[in-house]
């Protein structure tokens, strides 16, 4: 039982949008600014795309972009590509014990 | 270019002790909060253990917490995590990560290696 709630998938055609909700608690992402999302291909190591809710990793396409309301925080992927297809996961800090929760990450399959 | 190379996973019966390294280069070993992040095949991340400079610093997830114990040795720019008692939930790969930020942690893992598979059964 992951500590943040994610979709288990997500779907969508090529040039569509789409976005992945990361629900969590006042302790975590209600509490911070300190969200993150990872994209991991199969057989690859997590990348980070997103920090601070919503700024970009060097490199990062424009397509992608991070927001937060309250407890949950939200990519969307505008202009889908096949090769955005991918496990996606957030990730927070948060002020328990633990320092740092993930959810349980969203496959996105692109149609 | 940041390279970071785990090994020491394998196959061990439960109750029993694993040792991981971690060897990293192209960046300041010395500058940066480390972390360890593990992962059951197919699924979702989660956070086991991370380690600072100066080792100042360490923290552990209550999953693991009087089990695991997190070192590094500055000089080797390479970064440990000592199993102990091993179950079989423990079963995962294990990924070494680079902090985004030097000299404290800004909460965000930057880096990746490859990971390490860590199989407790019997």
């Amino acid at each position: 039982q992951s500590a943040l709630t994610q979709p288990a998938s997500v779907s969508g055609s090529p040039g569509q949008s789409i976005t992945i909700s990361c629900t969590g608690t006042s302790s975590d992402i209600g509490g911070h600014n300190f969200v993150s999302w990872y994209q991991q291909h199969p057989g690859k190591a997590p990348k980070l795309i997103i920090y601070d809710v919503s700024s970009r990793s060097s490199g990062v396409s424009n397509r992608f972009s991070g927001s937060k309301s309250g407890n949950t925080a939200s990519l969307t992927i505008s202009g889908l590509q096949a090769e955005d297809e991918a496990l996606f996961h957030c990730s927070s800090y948060t002020s328990t014990s633990t320092r740092w929760v993930f959810g349980g990450g969203t496959e996105l399959t692109v149609l | 270019e940041v390279q970071l190379v785990e090994s020491g996973g394998g196959l061990v019966q439960p109750g029993r002790s694993l040792r991981l390294s971690c060897a990293a280069s192209g960046f300041k070993f010395k500058d940066y909060v480390m972390h360890w992040v593990r992962q059951v095949p197919g699924k979702g991340l989660e956070w086991v253990s991370g380690i600072s400079w100066n080792s100042g610093y360490i923290g552990y997830a209550d999953s693991v917490k009087g089990r695991f114990t997190i070192s590094r040795d500055n000089a080797k720019n390479s970064l440990y995590l000592h199993m102990n008692s091993l179950r079989v939930e423990d079963t995962a790969f294990y990924y070494c990560s680079k902090d985004l930020c030097s000299g404290g942690t800004c909460h965000y893992f930057d880096s990746w290696g490859q990971g390490t598979l860590v199989t407790v059964s019997s």
